[in-house]
């Protein structure tokens, strides 16, 4: 079946700018999540949804960065007044329950 | 140990040896010990979940081991191929969801 999809895949932007990142999961899956891997770092946790619950926040950087996710499903991660520090490779991930997280091959963000 | 830790940072083996890579991490509030193998211009591919003390899991030629009291986790390749050039990852879940992954060991099989 259709794994966790991102898009874009690339995104170059100027620093000052918004972006948005999408991320699409595995259908029927509650829980997704967001993380992003900075040069020369390890992977970040960002955010984390669960069915309807409030979502665990607690890894966004600053509060530039919000992320919703709608009907459950689809997932927008937004970065306003982009930095140069926010380039990264930003990863979704997705997992039906408290086990296994599917990833996606994730968006690389670059700001100039 | 205060972070997950990994070691070595990278690893350059001939096809067919054996390796070993070493994931550390506080063995406190421990739920589950996650392994993930991530090539290049791909998405990170799920290798194992351990939850048990002891606990060992194979999958072909890679198999795992996870010491939860001294809070260590050993991932052993045999016999490695040109295939299974990649970075892998290891990732402590202390059940709140949000994983802290190590750095990773980054692996190059020469043919």
């Amino acid at each position: 079946g259709a794994g966790v999809s991102q898009s874009p895949s690339n995104k170059v932007t100027e620093k000052g700018k918004d972006v948005e990142l999408r991320c699409d999961p595995i259908s029927g899956h509650t829980a997704l999540y967001w993380y992003r891997q900075s040069l020369g770092q390890g992977l970040e946790f960002l955010i984390y949804f669960q069915g309807n619950s409030a979502p665990d926040k607690s890894g966004l950087p600053s509060d530039r960065f919000s992320a919703e996710r709608t009907g459950g499903s689809v997932s927008t991660l937004t970065i306003q007044r982009t930095q140069q520090e926010d380039s990264a490779v930003y990863l979704c991930a997705s997992s039906p329950s408290q086990e296994t997280q599917y990833f996606g091959p994730g968006t690389r963000l670059l700001v100039l | 140990i205060l972070n997950v830790e990994q070691s070595p940072q990278s690893l350059h083996v001939q096809e067919g040896d054996s390796t070993n890579f070493t994931c550390s991490f506080p063995s406190s509030n421990f739920y589950a010990l996650h392994w993930y193998r991530w090539e290049t211009a791909k998405s990170p591919e799920a290798l194992f979940v351990m939850t048990l003390n002891g606990d060992e899991k194979k999958k072909g030629r890679i198999s795992a081991t996870l010491n939860t009291k001294e809070g260590y986790s050993y991932l052993y390749i045999k016999g490695s191929q040109p295939e299974d050039s990649a970075t892998y990852l290891c990732a402590r879940d202390t059940g709140r969801r949000a994983l802290t992954f190590g750095s990773g060991t980054r692996l190059q099989v020469q043919p």
